[in-house]
């Protein structure tokens, strides 16, 4: 079985500043592997997801993840954050056979300085 | 695009009853799941079901039914609410069973008094 582990439960970080959001996850084969995002009040929207190919993937609003498969990590990544992006990220996995049911991590909550 | 529509927003019950949460999609998916949402615990899986007569449980089914009267809509009944139980249900659908997107619902927030 998979699993996901997101150490940190909150991160503060200021407006403009870089960001990495860490995930290591747990499982013997070839994952896939997804960032969703959730605003407050909403649900899960996908931020970013990996399947093959090159391991760094672009997502929307300016993130990207890397997939490292020695250190079985895919951390989320931006350059400059903005105060929108005031937000909990859940970083999730599942085998890449399509027939099992995608594992989320516990989440990590953002918040942003002005 | 579609949208996933959970009624009601806010349910708040009492300790004992038994109370349904409803979920329509109209994305025209076959796969729809209902989800926990603990704070920081993440998202635990309740149930799911693969197609339109299809019901699986999940990993936190004890204590829950469901129901996929058709293809777009997807019911979750709490059996016995817990005095002082907080939490949030997450519908989503999915295109299919595997690996893929999943679309959520904005939730429903239970309290137990």
């Amino acid at each position: 079985a998979q699993s996901v582990t997101q150490p940190d439960a909150r991160v503060t970080v200021s407006e403009g500043a870089s960001l990495q959001l860490r995930c290591k996850y747990s499982y013997s084969g070839t994952p896939y592997l997804f960032w969703y995002v959730q605003y407050p009040r909403q649900g899960l929207q996908l931020l970013l997801k990996y399947y093959s190919g090159d391991p760094v993937v672009q997502g929307v609003n300016g993130f990207e993840a890397e997939f490292i498969k020695s250190n079985s990590s895919f951390h989320l990544r931006k350059a400059s954050v903005h105060w929108s992006d005031s937000a909990v990220y859940f970083c999730a996995v599942s085998p890449n056979y399509g027939n099992e049911k995608i594992t989320f991590g516990a989440g990590t909550k953002l918040t942003i300085k002005p | 695009g579609g949208i996933i529509t959970q009624t009601p927003k806010f349910l708040i019950g009492q300790e004992g009853q038994k109370l349904t949460l409803k979920c329509q999609q109209n994305f025209n998916h076959d796969t729809m799941y209902w989800y926990r949402q603990d704070s920081g615990k993440g998202l635990r899986l309740i149930y799911y079901s693969i197609t339109e007569n299809d019901l699986q449980k999940g990993d936190l089914s004890e204590g829950y039914d469901a129901s996929r009267e058709k293809k777009s809509s997807f019911s979750l009944t709490v059996t016995s609410a817990q005095k002082n139980e907080m939490a949030v249900f997450l519908c989503a659908s999915s295109k299919d069973w595997g690996a893929n997107t999943l679309y959520f619902g904005a939730g429903t927030r239970l309290s137990v008094l």
